[in-house]
């Protein structure tokens, strides 16, 4: 099956801080990724679509130049999460979209909660 | 938009029984995807089923079945034979067949399995 690495799987940092998290497809390339946010006992809400090669598209209300993503390689792609603060802290979801698949599935990463002190 | 609806927040069910996980959903399209995915304690989301809109035919996986309804706007997660290890959070989502390709989840519905 299609294998989605996230790195690092969990994050503490200061407040103000800057923290990268990344999102490897590692046996199959992913044009289109997408990152998402968790907060405890909820649903997963869709941040941000991140395309290789071009700007991703944020949902309504994620404030981009908070949550810079980067899509570099069709196997890569990044979320920073800039000066962080504690209300910040959550558990962020990365997924891909198997480029030769057509079965509409998408590949989850295993997550990374971030804790902003 | 598309919203997806989960009614039930917190199900269980004794062990070796079946039980039912119910999933609304809202959109315009005719062509779509619905997906039930699992997540256990250790956050890992798990494809458990897929269905296409266009398929009349029930999809089916081992112990896991769906009911899908596409008038009603319905599509309902049987599980047979619990086991332990079903025990997560069961997660009903949405894609659009063309386009964007985000998944639409629902609010989850935590399952657990009494031994």
């Amino acid at each position: 099956g299609a294998v989605v690495s996230q790195h690092p799987s969990w994050v503490i940092c200061k407040s103000g801080t800057s923290v990268k998290i990344e999102c490897r497809s590692l046996d199959f390339q992913a044009t289109t990724m997408f990152w998402y946010r968790q907060f405890p006992k909820q649903s997963l809400m869709l941040m941000a679509t991140s395309n290789e090669g071009s700007k991703a598209t944020y949902e309504q209300g994620v404030e981009k130049d908070k949550f810079l993503i980067n899509h570099a390689s069709l196997t890569l792609s990044t979320l920073t999460v800039t000066s962080a603060h504690p209300e910040d802290s959550s558990f962020y979801i990365c997924s891909a979209r198997r480029d030769s698949s057509n079965t509409g599935e998408l590949f989850f990463g295993e997550g990374s909660r971030l804790t902003v002190l | 938009a598309q919203t997806v609806t989960q009614s039930q927040p917190e199900m269980s069910v004794q062990e070796a029984e079946t039980v039912t996980l119910s999933c609304t959903y809202d959109t315009s399209e005719s062509d779509y995807y619905l997906f039930w995915y699992k997540q256990p304690p250790s956050r890992q989301m798990i494809l458990v089923i897929r269905q296409e809109a266009y398929k009349q035919q029930n999809a089916t996986e081992n112990r896991f079945s769906v009911n899908f309804q596409k008038a009603a706007k319905s599509f309902s997660l049987k599980i047979s034979d619990s086991q332990l290890g079903d025990a997560a959070m069961y997660f009903c989502a949405y894609r659009r067949y063309f386009g964007n390709e985000k998944l639409t989840f629902g609010t989850g519905t935590r399952l657990t399995i009494i031994p």
